[in-house]
């Protein structure tokens, strides 16, 4: 079936490091990609998106990279500070775009 | 404010009475949808509904009920909720079906059926 799995549940930085949160993915017709931010007690956030035909997109302070090939998608966050402490998610869209698959979740800490 | 706003945001309920967990948006937005989320299995897809009076089966129907009457509601019913609905429930919104357009996600719902 589709899923998305993560290659790391948490993930431990200091403040001002570069984090990378990996994400593999099943569905190969999936063409649109999309990290969520899930701070504590809140609901899921967009991050940043990236379709098929991209391999590459910046954002503030954070990239996702596509690799189609080996199916992996990361994103990287630059000078990660505390407030990107958070669960980050990869999905991607299925079924004719009515339906996001989501990962369990990566679980960013970051330390002073 | 652009907003999913979700009511009640924490309920405590026992096996078999109904409830209803409402979710509203003010983005007049077509589409709509409810998730739950559970450790390590990241958000499941229950139902969604493309417009009004449109509603269909997301991943994990089974219990649940929905309704889309106006386009801003979206309520979530569980007519007879059993333990292993506890759960954390969410609301969503998107302008339209997806393409690329970004799905706003409402504050949560925290149930817990005894």
């Amino acid at each position: 079936g589709e899923s998305v799995g993560l290659h790391l549940p948490t993930l431990s930085v200091q403040e001002g490091d570069n984090s990378i949160i990996n994400c593999a993915y099943s569905n190969s017709a999936s063409d649109y990609f999309i990290w969520y931010k899930q701070e504590s007690g809140k609901g899921p956030q967009f991050i940043i998106d990236i379709r098929s035909n991209m391999d590459k997109r910046q954002g503030q302070r954070v990239t996702v990279l596509l690799n189609k090939t080996v199916k992996h998608l990361s994103l990287q966050i630059a000078a990660t500070q505390p407030g990107d402490s958070a669960v980050y998610f990869c999905t991607f869209l299925s079924g004719g775009y009515n339906k996001l698959i989501f990962g369990a979740g990566t679980r960013l800490a970051v330390h002073p | 404010e652009a907003q999913v706003t979700q009511n009640p945001r924490y309920l405590i309920t026992v096996t078999g009475k109904k409830l209803t967990v409402t979710c509203s948006q003010n983005m007049n937005h077509e589409y709509m949808s409810w998730y739950r989320q559970d450790p390590g299995l990241g958000l499941r897809q229950i139902y969604y509904s493309m417009n009004v009076e449109v509603t269909d089966k997301g991943d994990v129907p089974e219990g649940y009920k929905v309704s889309r009457k106006e386009k801003r509601n979206f309520p979530l019913i569980l007519e007879s909720p059993s333990p292993n609905q506890t759960s954390l429930y969410f609301c969503a919104s998107s302008f339209r079906e997806f393409s690329t357009d970004t799905q706003y996600f409402g504050p949560g719902t925290r149930l817990t059926v005894l």
